[in-house]
C-alpha cells in the first residue's frame, strides 16, 4: 500500500506559537486531505486540497499541496490549547485512503 | 442528521467470541467506508460500499470479516472467533460520491474493541 509519513511525529509548544508539519508520500495524489482526531473520536476533516500548488486556509489553518504532488503541509498560527490533538495527512488511491503516521500536538498553556 | 453514528462505543469480548458493530451514515451519503485504527495509527482501510455493493476490500480484511449495507444505508462489521490481535478502534465514514467530483468522508466517533 501507500506510504505516508508524516513529520515530526509528536510537538511540544508554547500557546500562541505557530506550527508546522509534513507529510510525505512515495507516490502521487491527487487529492491532500487534513484530518485532527482527538482522543476517543473519529478524525475530523480539516482541509481539502485537490490541485498541486493550492493554498488553502481554514481560520488559523493553512494547507498547501505541494508542487510535486508527492507532499503536503500544515500549518497553524497563534496556537490554543484546544488545538491539542492528532493531525493525520491523507490521500486516496482510487476508491481507498491512505493515512499518515500522524502529528501528536501538545500545547503548554 | 447529526453525523455519522457507530454502536456500541466500546466492545469488550472474550477470545473466540463474534461481535457485530453497526454504523448508521450520514443520510444522504451514497459511500460507507471502514477503517481499523491501533493504537498509535493512523486509520486503515478495510472496505467501502456504495449504496448496497461492496465494491472493495482490504488485504487486511481476513475471511472472519464480513460487512455487510443490506438497504444502502446503514452497515454492520462482523468479526468471527475474535483474536486479540483484532483489538482496535473500528472507524465508519461517509460520503457522497458523484461523478466527476471528490468525495470528502465524514467519520463516525468509532467502537473500540477489546479482545481478551
Amino acid at each position: 500500500g501507500q506510504q505516508l509519513n508524516q513529520s515530526p511525529q509528536s510537538m511540544f509548544i508554547q500557546e500562541g506559537e505557530d506550527v508546522s508539519m509534513n507529510c510525505t508520500s512515495s507516490s502521487i495524489f491527487n487529492t491532500w486531505l487534513w484530518y485532527k482526531q482527538e482522543p476517543g473520536e473519529g478524525p475530523v476533516l480539516l482541509i481539502a486540497l485537490y490541485k498541486a500548488g493550492e493554498l488553502t486556509s481554514n481560520g488559523r489553518l493553512t494547507a498547501q499541496f505541494g508542487i510535486t504532488r508527492k507532499d503536503s503541509f500544515l500549518n497553524i498560527s497563534a496556537s490554543i490549547p484546544s488545538d491539542v490533538g492528532i493531525y493525520f495527512c491523507a490521500g486516496p488511491t482510487g476508491n481507498q485512503f491512505y493515512f499518515g503516521t500522524g502529528t501528536s500536538l501538545t500545547v503548554i498553556p | 442528521d447529526t453525523g455519522v453514528s457507530q454502536n456500541p462505543r466500546h466492545k469488550i469480548t472474550k477470545r473466540g467470541q463474534n461481535v457485530t458493530f453497526r454504523c448508521d451514515p450520514i443520510s444522504e451519503h451514497n459511500r460507507l467506508y471502514w477503517y481499523r485504527q491501533t493504537l498509535g495509527q493512523g486509520p486503515e482501510f478495510l472496505t467501502y460500499f456504495q449504496n448496497e455493493a461492496q465494491l472493495e476490500k482490504s488485504r487486511l480484511l481476513s475471511d472472519r470479516f464480513s460487512a455487510e449495507r443490506p438497504k444502502g444505508s446503514f452497515s454492520t462489521l462482523e468479526i468471527q472467533r475474535t483474536e486479540q490481535g483484532d483489538s482496535a478502534m473500528y472507524l465508519c465514514a461517509s460520503s457522497f460520491s458523484f461523478v466527476g467530483g471528490y468525495n470528502e468522508q465524514f467519520f463516525g466517533p468509532g467502537t473500540r474493541l477489546t479482545v481478551l
